[in-house]
């Protein structure tokens, strides 16, 4: 079946320091990859998605880019702020036809310290 | 607009007792999920409705769990004879039909002592 694996955490940064979370997939066919943000208290957000290889989604200067080659959808943001301290979970749904659900990795926990 | 809400947002039960959570979904949103978060994991799928019928309920752990829409928008998850193993957040998603978006309400922090 369909899968994702992201790097575990948790992952501490300094303020203005470049982040990248590493996310791969299995699946059948081509999935929409997205990347949901969990901030402290509030509820699961869509941050970005692309939907077919190439494609590179972007939001609040967090990028993510489709690799079909690799089967990957890695986050990256140049210059993290406190603000962006959060919960960060990598997920796919299946292609179009299969079942709508979001499969999703097992969230990585991102500090930023001042 | 309003977004996904979710009652209670935290449930305190026994083990053996029988517990509903409920979902509004978005106005017009005709596709609705049941997510179960376990602490430090990503959430996992439960049930998808589109419209009133359950077009895939394959997440269902076990027959315990019963999730009903009857009139297509509001939603209830049914959990009997609750075991300590059900704790966890459940969420509810909400999505026009064929869109890609999710959107998720708070959830509800289910506990069972």
């Amino acid at each position: 079946g369909n899968s994702v694996t992201q790097m575990e955490g948790p992952v501490t940064l300094s303020e203005e320091a470049f982040l990248t979370i590493n996310c791969t997939y299995t699946a059948t066919g081509y999935p929409s990859l997205f990347w949901y943000v969990q901030y402290p208290g509030e509820g699961l957000q869509l941050l970005l998605k692309a939907t077919k290889a190439d494609d590179k989604g972007s939001n609040k200067g967090f990028e993510a880019t489709y690799r079909k080659e690799t089967t990957s959808f890695h986050l990256e943001k140049g210059s993290v702020q406190v603000s962006d301290s959060a919960v960060y979970f990598c997920a796919l749904i299946g292609p179009q036809g299969g079942s709508e659900k979001l499969v999703f990795g097992k969230g990585t926990k991102l500090t930023v310290n001042p | 607009g309003a977004g996904v809400s979710q009652t209670p947002s935290n449930k305190v039960t026994e083990k053996g007792k029988y517990v509903e959570l409920r979902c509004d979904p978005i106005s017009g949103h005709t596709a609705l999920y049941w997510y179960r978060q376990s602490l430090g994991q990503g959430p996992e799928f439960l049930i998808y409705f589109q419209g009133t019928g359950a077009a895939d309920d394959s997440g269902l752990p076990n027959d315990r769990f019963f999730a009903v829409r009857p009139e297509g928008s509001v939603s209830t998850l049914k959990i009997q004879r609750t075991e300590r193993g059900d704790s966890a957040v459940y969420l509810c998603a909400s999505s026009y039909i064929g869109g890609d978006t999710q959107y998720f309400g708070p959830g509800t922090r289910l506990t069972v002592l």
